[in-house]
């Protein structure tokens, strides 16, 4: 099992571009989650989704947008970026739709974007 | 609303030191409570958790017990080594899907 998978591992865009960071898990996992990580701030939720067709709104969601069409894909858009989402971002997944009440989260190796 | 807190870092321990990592939570209802790692380059995986109140997790030597009446999980392990050096992430679970983790305290052990 290869686990949860990031791409691309760095980026670096300019202001105002778009583009999609890839996650993929092989684990049949419901739970799958975005998390930005910048110093200081630990992790900050961005949007998640408990199965596919569903997903919601964390903590910090504006500029972002996800969508789950199956199972094992979850894509994070940018649509227009900003200097303020220069940030390692972190996919994440897990066994049931309980998700975060008592289930360990696996995290891809992230994705470090910077934004000029 | 839910929060969590640990001491910040950077903590710097020699080889075979004592290491204490506090962490205390704010929650409403019963949340479980997780320590993850992270080393460099690499994303968290988790170290131990624990789901109800005086439960002990315990893994590779860490260990932290689930104090209810302190609302706390302090890490601890008894005699660190090089290899971890890393950064350790406090994290309460919750009901409502989400994670809440705390800062991060960064852990150097000098040889």
């Amino acid at each position: 099992n290869a686990g949860v998978t990031q791409t691309p591992k760095f980026q670096v865009l300019k202001t105002g571009q778009s583009m999609t960071l890839q996650c993929a898990q092989d684990m049949n996992h419901e739970y799958m989650s975005w998390y930005r990580q910048d110093p200081g701030m630990g992790l900050r939720l961005i949007h998640y989704s408990v199965g596919a067709g569903i997903t919601d709104q964390g903590e910090v969601p504006n500029g972002y947008n996800v969508s789950r069409s199956t199972t094992e894909d979850f894509p994070l858009r940018l649509l227009s970026a900003a200097p303020s989402q220069t940030s390692v971002y972190f996919c994440a997944s897990s066994y049931s739709k309980a998700g975060a009440l008592n289930n360990e989260q696996f995290f891809g190796p992230g994705t470090r974007l910077t934004v000029l | 609303g839910d929060s969590v807190t640990q001491m910040e870092g950077p903590v710097t321990l020699s080889e075979e030191a004592f290491l204490t990592i506090n962490c205390t939570y704010t929650a409403t209802g019963y949340p479980s409570l997780f320590w993850y790692v992270q080393y460099p380059g690499e994303g968290l995986q988790l170290l131990l958790k624990a789901t109800k109140a005086d439960d002990k997790g315990s893994n590779k030597g860490f260990e932290a017990t689930y104090r209810k009446e302190t609302t706390s999980f302090h890490l601890e392990k008894g005699s660190v080594q090089v290899s971890d050096s890393a950064v350790y992430f406090c994290a309460l679970g919750t009901g409502g899907f989400k994670t809440i983790f705390g800062a991060g305290t960064r852990l150097f052990v000098k040889a």
